[in-house]
């Protein structure tokens, strides 16, 4: 079965440090990997993708994941943290040959003025 | 742009009531989904839809029943509420199955059962 893992519940920053969200999965085919930031009260939006390509793949807001196939981990990553990242992180994970999508449990980064 | 639009916000239901919850597109988009999301548990798939007419069972359907009669909405039905039901659910849709589709997502009912 597939699955995503987010070990971390939450992530302390300090602003204009970079930071890092940690997820890792497990699949049986091709991964395609997401991640999704929630603001308090919203639903998730849509920062970046992995399908294939490039290990380092650029999204909104000046985030950009990292992909590592030998680690199975797709760690999300920004160079220098804002107030306004604070949030709650998800990374999803397609699963082939299904129309689902498997989500971790969250990260909630809290970025420190 | 609408994009994915929920109804209601919030509701307080009591044990045994039913209710509906709508979910509604403006995107054209074929697919369509309900999760329900749970403090410490991420999101879990409840139905989905791949298209007009259809619809299929996701991760956690016990409780819950499903309708896409027109491509934009997808509605959620409570027959007999239970205080386990008590959650925030969100539909979301992509617009096609493709792998390398991120999906959509309204902005949440926050539904309580006494």
């Amino acid at each position: 079965a597939q699955s995503v893992a987010q070990p971390e519940d939450q992530v302390n920053v300090a602003e204009g440090n970079p930071l890092t969200v940690k997820c890792t999965y497990s699949v049986s085919g091709n991964p395609y990997l997401f991640w999704y930031v929630q603001y308090p009260n919203r639903g998730l939006q849509f920062l970046l993708k992995y399908i294939t390509g490039d290990n380092l793949v650029k999204g909104s807001y000046g985030f950009e994941a990292e992909f590592n196939k030998s680690q199975t981990s797709f760690h999300l990553k920004k160079p220098s943290a804002l107030v306004s990242d604070s949030a709650l992180y998800f990374c999803a994970v397609r699963e082939e040959g299904t129309y689902k999508y498997i989500f971790g449990t969250g990260t909630r980064l809290k970025v420190l003025a | 742009n609408a994009g994915v639009t929920q109804t209601p916000k919030f509701r307080v239901l009591k044990t045994g009531q039913s209710m509906t919850l709508l979910c509604a597109q403006d995107m054209n988009h074929e697919y369509m989904y309900w999760y329900r999301q749970d403090p410490g548990m991420g999101l879990r798939l409840i139905h989905y839809s791949v298209g007009e007419g259809t619809t299929a069972k996701g991760e956690v359907p016990d409780g819950y029943n499903v309708s896409r009669l027109k491509k934009q909405n997808f509605l959620l039905g409570l027959e007999s509420a239970a205080p386990s039901q008590t959650s925030v659910y969100f539909c979301a849709s992509s617009i096609t199955g493709g792998y390398n589709q991120p999906q959509h997502f309204g902005d949440g009912t926050r539904l309580s059962i006494l």
